[in-house]
């Protein structure tokens, strides 16, 4: 079993729909949560990081978790065709050691029709 | 563009061979990360340096190697290339190396192996 799952799609959402993205993670170790974005063969952009229960916002972005259930997800309201990426959930944990480790999800790849 | 760079953005060698990848971390970054992502694994994390150190280990086979120099910048050196190998290579980067800290991608390298 993966440590973060997430469903690969894809998903398709005509313009202006409201975006429901899902990740679940088996490692009660993890403490922080991460949504990145992925352009077609372009490097992972930072979306959003939290790191406790509950709902963060950013513009059309939010992002929530829920640790009692192992549950990510980011909401986008009002998509628009330049939303259409892979966006991937990540998992951070601190190691022995010191260093952190970064999980990822396999991706959702998203599509968002005029 | 998150300050991360990364050279050469792409790399086509034959089985066998040997190859070095580079990469800078936005400035002020003690921290970098190297990934590889490939279409059946997904984005899988291979080692971290901090400030010139090994910090943590992934799962970085024994061919590949990596390092991290006094200006902060680091090299991935692939040798006994196989076909297998054919990927993308991202580099990351963040503040620190104690704790947990967010991380910037670089665009990557895509390297073919033939």
């Amino acid at each position: 079993q993966k440590e973060v799952e997430q469903d690969p799609g894809p998903l398709s959402v005509p313009e202006g729909a409201i975006v429901s993205l899902n990740c679940t993670y088996s490692n009660s170790a993890f403490q922080y949560f991460m949504w990145y974005r992925q352009y077609s063969r372009k490097g992972p952009e930072l979306l959003m990081y939290t790191y406790s229960s509950g709902n963060k916002e950013d513009g059309r972005f939010t992002a929530q978790v829920d640790k009692s259930s192992k549950y990510i997800s980011l909401f986008i309201r009002d998509s628009q065709p330049s939303d259409s990426a892979t966006y991937l959930c990540a998992s951070l944990r601190e190691l022995t050691g010191g260093g952190n480790k970064l999980t990822f999800g396999t991706g959702t790849q998203l599509k968002v029709e005029l | 563009d998150s300050g991360v760079t990364q050279t050469p953005k792409h790399l086509i060698t034959a089985t066998g061979q040997r190859v070095t990848l580079r990469c800078s971390p936005r400035s002020g970054d003690l921290s970098v990360y190297w990934y590889q992502q490939s279409l059946d694994q997904g984005l899988q994390f291979l080692i971290q340096y901090y400030n010139g150190e090994e910090r943590a280990k992934g799962n970085i086979l024994e061919r590949f190697s990596a390092q991290q120099f006094p200006d902060l910048h680091s090299e991935l050196n692939l040798s006994s290339l196989e076909l297998g190998d054919s990927a993308l290579y991202f580099c990351a980067s963040s503040g620190g190396g104690q704790g947990l800290d967010t991380q910037y991608f670089g665009p990557g390298t895509r390297l073919t192996v033939l």
